[in-house]
């Protein structure tokens, strides 16, 4: 299995403009988040799905980040508009409820996001 | 305060050093994982904990659930174990975790 696969690896973008990340998660596993980390915050959960469905979303920090998982081999997080304070590292990682009980997740490579 | 504090921060040792990081935290959890994460940014999980202890190669995970706190020890210590290492816990309703905010060891040769 090639693991966890996030696209792009980095973006960089104007301020105002759309932003979408990609992932693809392990075939099989049924539970994906996706988890901002910032110097200033660390790792921080977004927002998390469950057979494509979203479970918790609590920790988007606001209406222009939105999260879609329309089937079991994608999920997209989406910022519109982009600001600079959104410049950070997003984390996607999958993992199922057995796996998750015995060592936790897999995580994808990351996307850097730079926002000018 | 946190509810996953880690110490220390940061942490220099020499090759073949015993190292031992710290993590406390304030809130009941599930379990417990250690994770690492290298100098280019990925993120490896190393240990889940419910209770008790782990090893895998040169590494060593043990918990204490009563006082809340947790170790992650690394023996005969290698320059390639430089990297952040993260505890994080699960809380005992759903599977989000929460972060500490990583401990930077540096291995020098």
């Amino acid at each position: 299995d090639a693991g966890v696969i996030q696209s792009p690896r980095h973006e960089v973008t104007e301020m105002g403009q759309e932003v979408t990340l990609r992932c693809k998660p392990i075939s099989g596993h049924d539970y994906l988040f996706w988890y901002r980390q910032t110097m200033m915050r660390g790792l921080e959960l977004l927002i998390y799905f469950n057979n494509n469905v979203p479970i918790d979303d609590s920790g988007m920090p606001e209406d222009r980040f939105s999260a879609k998982m329309p089937n079991a081999s994608f999920s997209t997080l989406k910022i519109q508009p982009s600001e600079p304070r959104d410049s950070a590292v997003y984390f996607c990682a999958t993992t199922t409820q057995g796996e998750f009980t015995n060592y936790g997740y897999t995580f994808g490579s990351g996307t850097r996001l730079t926002v000018v | 305060k946190n509810e996953v504090e880690q110490s220390p921060q940061n942490l220099t040792a020499q090759e073949g050093e015993f190292i031992t990081i710290n993590c406390s935290y304030s809130v009941g959890i599930s379990a417990l994982h250690w994770l690492q994460q290298h100098p280019g940014g990925g993120i490896v999980s190393l240990f889940m904990l419910s209770s008790g202890k782990k090893k895998h190669g040169r590494l060593i995970a043990t918990i204490n659930i009563q006082e809340k706190h947790s170790s992650l020890h690394i023996t005969a210590s290698h320059p390639r174990d430089s990297a952040v290492y993260i505890c994080a816990v699960r809380s005992r309703y759903g599977n989000k975790l929460v972060f500490g905010a990583g401990t930077i060891l540096r291995v020098k040769s």
